[in-house]
């Protein structure tokens, strides 16, 4: 199946840093990725959409200043944590949809092996 | 709007069991997809299934199979003769055939913890 990279895999940063996380998809391209969040012992929540070449799409309640997107190329969005705070600890885990499968089949998207943050 | 429900939180069995993972979904949409994931300790998800809302057939993977009733909005999953390697959070899903950028979009249930023991 389809690759998507995300790195780091983990990573610790002092509180009021910013961190950057990064997802790749190696072997196919992909016009939107997805960022989750999941805390501890807990479900897998939507963040936002990466869209290719424009603005991202922000679920309600994701603080868009805090959590920056961006999507410059067609292999690659950026998860920027800003002025990380200890509450931002988590799971972030991307996905990333194949643009060059047709609709019937374009029904999954590929997940990245996920970032530990945490903030201290 | 999208639901999944997962009412195990967690279940626990002895190697050998067959277990059942429960799995309810809520959509005003007539086309749609479900998933079901394996979460180990490590945190990567590992795809397990993917089914259509027109495709009510049940399937078995070796020791997994799927039980699709879109009468009771249900998408259970099996595994039979479990074993420890099986511990893991397991996460049922929904994509909805939204069009545009929604494709790839899951909404994920609570997630099921299940523990096997020796």
């Amino acid at each position: 199946g389809a690759v998507v990279s995300q790195h780091p895999s983990w990573v610790i940063c002092k509180s009021g840093t910013s961190v950057k996380i990064e997802c790749r998809s190696l072997d196919f391209q992909a016009t939107t990725m997805f960022w989750y969040r999941q805390f501890p012992k807990q479900s897998l929540m939507l963040m936002a959409t990466s869209n290719e070449g424009s603005k991202a799409t922000y679920e309600q309640g994701v603080e868009k200043d805090k959590f920056l997107i961006n999507h410059a190329s067609l292999t690659l969005s950026t998860l920027t944590v800003t002025s990380a705070h200890p509450e931002d600890s988590s799971f972030y885990i991307c996905s990333a949809r194949d643009s060059s499968r047709g609709r019937t089949m374009n029904t999954e998207a590929f997940f990245g092996q996920g970032t530990r943050l945490t903030v201290v | 709007a999208q639901k999944v429900t997962q009412a195990q939180t967690e279940i626990s069995v002895v190697e050998k069991e067959d277990v059942t993972l429960d799995c309810v979904y809520e959509t005003r949409d007539t086309t749609y997809y479900l998933f079901w994931y394996k979460q180990p300790p490590s945190g990567e998800l590992v795809f397990l299934i993917r089914r259509n809302s027109f495709d009510e057939q049940n399937e078995i993977s070796g020791r997994y199979s799927w039980n699709f009733q879109k009468s009771t909005s249900s998408f259970n999953f099996t595994i039979t003769a479990s074993q420890v390697v099986d511990s893991a959070v397991y996460f049922c899903a929904l994509s909805e055939d939204a069009g545009g950028t929604s494709y790839g979009k899951l909404t994920f249930g609570q997630g099921t913890i299940l523990t096997v023991h020796p």
